[in-house]
């Protein structure tokens, strides 16, 4: 089993539909939860750290199920700007270094 | 405005060459990574370091080496060792090392990336 594992994607979906991306990771004591959004032949930036309440930025909301061992990212209204990959990360353990673990990917193209 | 500065952008090379990818920052920040991207794959890691003159092996080091001897400068060398060097290579940044919890400290701020291909 992969340590963090993405929907394989790719999602297509049109201008305004609400879409959700999961991720599972396979260690129970990770600590800490990123989505990163790489747009096509760039560099990953991040998109929002995930908190265990869950938060929210605008049209984004990012949820963490310690239970279930996954995280989500919803975003709702898409816009064509938002057609990019989506990256979720995890903090490994101490006896992993501490190291960012990411999951493949999964991409989003948000059509007119 | 603070960064982190890769070059060069694109990369050709022939097999049985080493090359060198720069990297620099100058966000004053005290770890530094290396990453590849292959298409349609994770990021995956290479070295790190979180501390002037010490690094440590990612998880596919062989075929690379890496110096940190100033705070604002990690660069990579890509040895005729490595087999498949053909890749996206990325270098990033972060405030801490990677044993802290805090989620500030562990925001990764990337580079461009150099694109490498081996002829």
């Amino acid at each position: 089993r992969k340590e963090v594992e993405q929907d394989p994607g790719p999602f297509n979906v049109p201008e305004g539909a609400t879409v959700a991306f999961n991720c599972t990771y396979s260690n129970s004591a990770s600590q800490s939860f990123f989505w990163y959004r790489q747009d096509c032949r760039k560099e990953p930036k991040l998109l929002m750290s995930v908190y265990s309440s869950g938060n929210e930025d605008g049209r984004f909301t990012a949820q963490l199920n310690r239970a279930s061992q996954y995280i989500s990212l919803l975003i709702r209204d898409s816009k064509l700007s938002d057609s990019a990959t989506y990256l979720c990360v995890v903090k490994g353990i101490y006896n992993q270094g501490g190291k960012l673990i990411f999951g493949q990917g999964t991409e989003l193209s948000v059509k007119p | 405005d603070g960064g982190i500065t890769q070059s060069p952008k694109y990369l050709f090379r022939k097999e049985g060459q080493n090359v060198t990818l720069s990297c620099e920052q100058n966000l004053n920040h005290d770890a530094m990574y290396w990453y590849r991207q292959d298409p349609g794959q994770g990021l995956r890691l290479i070295y790190y370091s979180q501390i002037v003159n010490d690094f440590q092996k990612g998880d596919i080091a062989e075929g690379y080496s890496v110096s940190r001897e100033k705070k604002e400068s990690f660069p990579l060398t890509v040895t005729s060792a490595q087999k498949n060097p053909t890749a996206f290579y990325l270098c990033a940044s972060s405030i801490g090392s990677g044993e802290t919890i805090l989620f500030r400290a562990n925001v990764l701020t990337f580079g461009a990336g150099s694109r490498l291909t081996v002829l």
